[in-house]
């Protein structure tokens, strides 16, 4: 079974630039997550969808933020523009569905370094 | 709102000795609780999981029980190798539709030759 796959694995930009990151999850995964981990952190969650819809986006900073979830399928998620504290590696998670006994499979990730 | 504390690290520890990683939750349900583990330069990867009290999760060696009344989740392994050195993390949830997984802060494990 393919695991989610996530692209770039890196990504160097400069400050106030944008940046997009693209996430495909499992086949037939309902649940999608992004995740934002910076250095020496526990991973914070930004947005959960639901098939195409938001559940949360809570901790998403919506100034500069965004993301979508095509179809209910892949997923993009998009800073615009970039800041220096966004440094930091972005997971994206997908489970079959948010309930208990649910496993959340993780991506690489893509690690993001703003200079 | 739910959170998530574990021990901080960096642990070191020599092959074969007993580790002991702390956690502890606040929930105002009742979460599934989860040990992921991210080796050096890959992926989170579940690496146990328990969904109601008194459940012991296990794998590949590591064991940690789901502790109501403590509210604690540590993480135990009876003899480390060195490689299991990576990090760490607890997490809770989801416990609904709408609730999300939450993780702490990571323990960092370095084991000894």
């Amino acid at each position: 079974e393919a695991g989610v796959a996530q692209s770039p694995r890196y990504k160097i930009i400069e400050k106030r630039q944008s940046v997009a990151f693209w996430c495909n999850p499992i086949s037939g995964h309902a649940t999608l997550y992004w995740y934002q981990q910076i250095l020496g952190q526990g991973p914070k969650l930004l947005i959960q969808f639901q098939n195409n819809g938001v559940v949360d986006d809570s901790q998403l900073p919506k100034d500069r933020f965004s993301a979508e979830r095509l179809k209910g399928v892949d997923s993009t998620l998009k800073i615009q523009p970039a800041k220096l504290e966004d440094s930091a590696v972005y997971l994206c998670a997908s489970s079959l569905g948010a309930s208990p006994n649910t496993e959340a499979f993780f991506g690489q990730g893509t690690r993001l370094t703003v200079v | 709102g739910d959170s998530v504390t574990q021990m901080e690290g960096p642990v070191t520890l020599s092959e074969e000795a007993f580790l002991t990683i702390n956690c502890t939750y606040t929930a105002t349900g009742y979460p599934s609780l989860f040990w992921y583990v991210q080796y050096p330069g890959e992926g989170l990867q579940l690496l146990l999981k328990a969904t109601k009290a008194d459940d012991k999760g296990s794998n590949k060696g590591f064991e940690a029980t789901y502790r109501k009344e403590t509210t604690s989740f540590h993480l135990e392994k009876g003899s480390v190798q060195v490689s299991d050195s990576a990090v760490y993390f607890c997490a809770l949830g989801p416990y609904s539709s709408a609730s999300k997984i939450i993780f702490g802060s990571g323990t960092r494990l370095s084991i000894r030759p």
